[in-house]
């Protein structure tokens, strides 16, 4: 059981663009904005897209986009494309000096 | 560019102990928090400890505390993770992340190191 909670798959069509949740409580994303996102093709290491709720690392396509409002973080992926296909992972910090992670949402280009 | 290149991963008995090591380079590895996240298989990710840079501050998930024990030695830029009192439900590929001070996300992560707990 994730502490943040996540669909467990989304998809679109190359071009279009999806949203993904992550919805939590008071006392992580809801208290907080200290949300990131997390980006990861299976067998390789994860990269981290998005950090503070809205803040893209350098190197990140402006393609990526966060946001919040109340308990749920979004994740925006503009103008899909194959290589978007991956696992996402939203992440928040928790009351308590913790950090927590969601369960993690499959995106299928189709 | 920044290296993560963890080790010390295997299969262990339920009961059993292992010390996973990260050697760090690319970056400024005294002046970085570094953390431990894990992945079971099939399954999510999940936070499981942090530690300050000049190992003041040092943080773990209840999943792991009291067996698990996180350090690290600035002079050879790496951070190690003791597991002890091994559990099945420890499985997982144990990652090694960045952390910068004072922040709230990971942004740098190695491949993992994968620790089985099977008898």
């Amino acid at each position: 059981h994730s502490a943040l909670t996540q669909p467990a798959s989304v998809s679109g069509a190359p071009g279009q663009s999806i949203t993904i949740s992550c919805t939590g409580t008071s006392i992580d994303v809801g208290g907080y904005n200290y949300v990131s996102w997390y980006q990861h093709h299976p067998g390789k290491a994860p990269k981290l897209m998005i950090y503070d709720v809205s803040q893209r690392p350098s190197g990140v396509s402006d393609r990526f986009s966060g946001s919040k409002s109340g308990y749920t973080a979004s994740l925006t992926i503009s103008g899909l494309q194959a290589e978007d296909e991956a696992d996402y992972y939203c992440s928040s910090y928790r009351i308590g000096i913790t950090w927590e992670f969601g369960g993690g949402t499959k995106l299928t280009v189709l | 560019e920044v290296q993560l290149v963890e080790s010390g991963g295997g299969l262990v008995q339920p009961g059993g102990s292992l010390r996973l090591s990260c050697a760090a380079s690319g970056f400024a590895f005294n002046y970085y928090a570094m953390a431990w996240v894990r992945q079971p298989p099939g399954k999510g990710l999940e936070w499981v400890s942090a530690i300050s840079a000049g190992s003041e501050n040092i943080y773990y998930a209840d999943s792991v505390k009291g067996r698990f024990t996180i350090s690290r030695d600035n002079s050879k830029s790496t951070l190690y993770l003791q597991i002890n009192s091994l559990r099945a439900e420890d499985t997982a590929l144990y990652y090694c992340v960045t952390k910068p001070a004072g922040q709230n996300y990971f942004d740098y992560w190695g491949q993992g190191t994968l620790v089985t707990g099977s008898s």
